[in-house]
């Protein structure tokens, strides 16, 4: 079956850029969304269709594609941005629906 | 702006049949696929599902042996049935809204966790 893959963690300090990529083969095809999951919550969209963004979510936030891997860019990292991000995606025949393993995002 | 309110039984027997309900507030039940996913304790997230106002559903192929997903357009509800439930199926169940747009899961339910036990 299709698979998202994704780095189990990132770290980086507050100020930095933290930069999380997502691979997978139907990517060049299929759009890409990005979640970001704090404990004991719900996900919440962060970027949409690669790189749009939704209304409240801080301009810091940008996504981008290239080929088959996107990256979810956090800029001037803050610590409330510590959380898991999960990538989600399609395949190849739009029938069903995939996300990536997730990836832990540490602010040091 | 789109709610969505879920209900169930947290608490099942081995071999039992998981059942949730997730009904929707506001919105326009046509603009939306209405998916299931779920969260392992400590793991990531998992699509089971979905359907659409017209009835069509797609599944996982993982679990679309086990799976059925229904909806109630004039109750603006949809519901989750998970047949022969072992304890690999004890998660975090989500209902969640996909714009047709385009425009990513939106919305979700707040959460009901499943326990699998004898």
């Amino acid at each position: 079956s299709y698979e998202l893959t994704q780095p189990p963690s990132v770290s980086v300090s507050p100020g930095q850029t933290a930069r999380i990529t997502c691979s997978g083969d139907a990517l060049p095809k299929q759009y890409a969304y990005w979640y970001q999951q704090k404990p004991g919550q719900a996900p919440v969209l962060v970027i949409y269709k690669d790189s749009e963004r939704p209304s409240g979510i801080p301009e810091r936030f940008s996504g981008s594609s290239s080929g088959t891997a996107v990256t979810l860019t956090i800029s001037g990292v803050q610590a409330e941005d510590e959380a898991d991000y999960y990538c989600q995606s399609a395949d190849t025949s739009d029938t069903y629906v995939v996300f990536g393993g997730g990836t832990k995002l540490t602010v040091l | 702006q789109v709610q969505l309110q879920q209900w169930g039984a947290g608490l099942l027997k081995p071999s039992g049949t998981l059942s949730l309900t997730c009904v929707v507030y506001g919105g326009s039940f046509s603009g939306y696929y209405w998916s299931w996913i779920r969260q392992p304790p400590g793991k990531g997230l998992e699509w089971i599902g979905e359907i659409d106002h017209s009835g069509t559903t797609n599944y996982s192929p993982s679990l679309k042996s086990r799976v059925t997903i229904s909806g109630d357009t004039s109750k603006k509800q949809f519901s989750l049935n998970l047949t022969s439930v072992t304890a690999a199926d004890m998660a975090v169940y989500y209902c969640a809204a996909f714009g047709v747009g385009g425009s990513g899961f939106d919305y979700w339910g707040q959460g009901t966790l499943v326990t699998v036990s004898s």
